[in-house]
């Protein structure tokens, strides 16, 4: 059964700091995976979604990598500011089709200004 | 641009009532979702729904959910008789392609927070 796994829990950082988030998965039989950004009492934004034979994805600020072979992938978040402030959900899709995202519990950022 | 929209943002109900979520998935899209995160707890899938029936649902999706997508535009979670531990938030998502895509992602909504007491 596929467990997504992210670290840290939470984070709390400087503005204008570049960091990294960190999630792992347990089958490295996935399909695709997605970052989502989710505030406070709202809903999941899509950020970012890699296939599995993509290695990255950039939109803006914001790069997401993917290793299959290891079950990892980072966000990477450059020049952070207060307005990035969330909870980053990982999810991944294990098989084609239909199948359901496994989700991880996610990385509560701060970003103090 | 496009959204999916949910409606009521928060319901509560009592334990044993009705309750129906609504959806408006984003109008080109084919493939729609289910689901739901329980307070402090990770996001959890329910049931996927494609060309009018059910394509796949989970453990949680018990003979007390249902789905239905009554018309062009709406898609509904009904729980029947709601139990205290149905609380929760309740996600609708849906994407273009049955393979999600960077060019097709899953779009959520921004969920119904549903209350038992």
């Amino acid at each position: 059964k596929q467990e997504v796994t992210q670290i840290p829990a939470a984070l709390s950082v400087p503005e204008g700091e570049n960091l990294v988030l960190n999630c792992s998965f347990t089958d490295s039989a996935i399909y695709n995976l997605q970052w989502f950004r989710q505030d406070p009492g709202k809903g999941l934004t899509s950020l970012l979604l890699i296939q599995s034979s993509q290695r990255e994805q950039t939109s803006g600020r914001l790069n997401a990598s993917l290793d299959k072979s290891s079950g990892r992938s980072t966000l990477y978040i450059a020049a952070s500011q207060p307005g990035d402030s969330a909870t980053y959900l990982c999810a991944v899709r294990p098989n084609s089709g239909n199948t359901p995202l496994v989700f991880g519990k996610g990385t509560r950022l701060s970003v103090i200004a | 641009e496009p959204e999916v929209t949910q409606t009521p943002s928060h319901q509560v109900t009592q334990m044993g009532q009705e309750v129906i979520l609504r959806c408006v998935p984003i109008s080109n899209h084919l493939y729609f979702y289910w689901y739901r995160q329980i307070l402090g707890q990770k996001v959890e899938f329910l049931v996927s729904f494609y060309n009018n029936e059910i394509s796949e649902k989970s453990e949680i999706f018990d003979d007390q959910f249902s789905v239905e997508r009554p018309d062009g535009s709406n898609f509904t979670l009904k729980i029947r008789s709601t139990k205290l531990e149905d609380s929760a938030m309740y996600f609708c998502a849906s994407t273009r392609l049955r393979d999600s895509s960077y060019n097709s992602p899953l779009h959520f909504g921004n969920g119904t927070r549903l209350t038992v007491t």
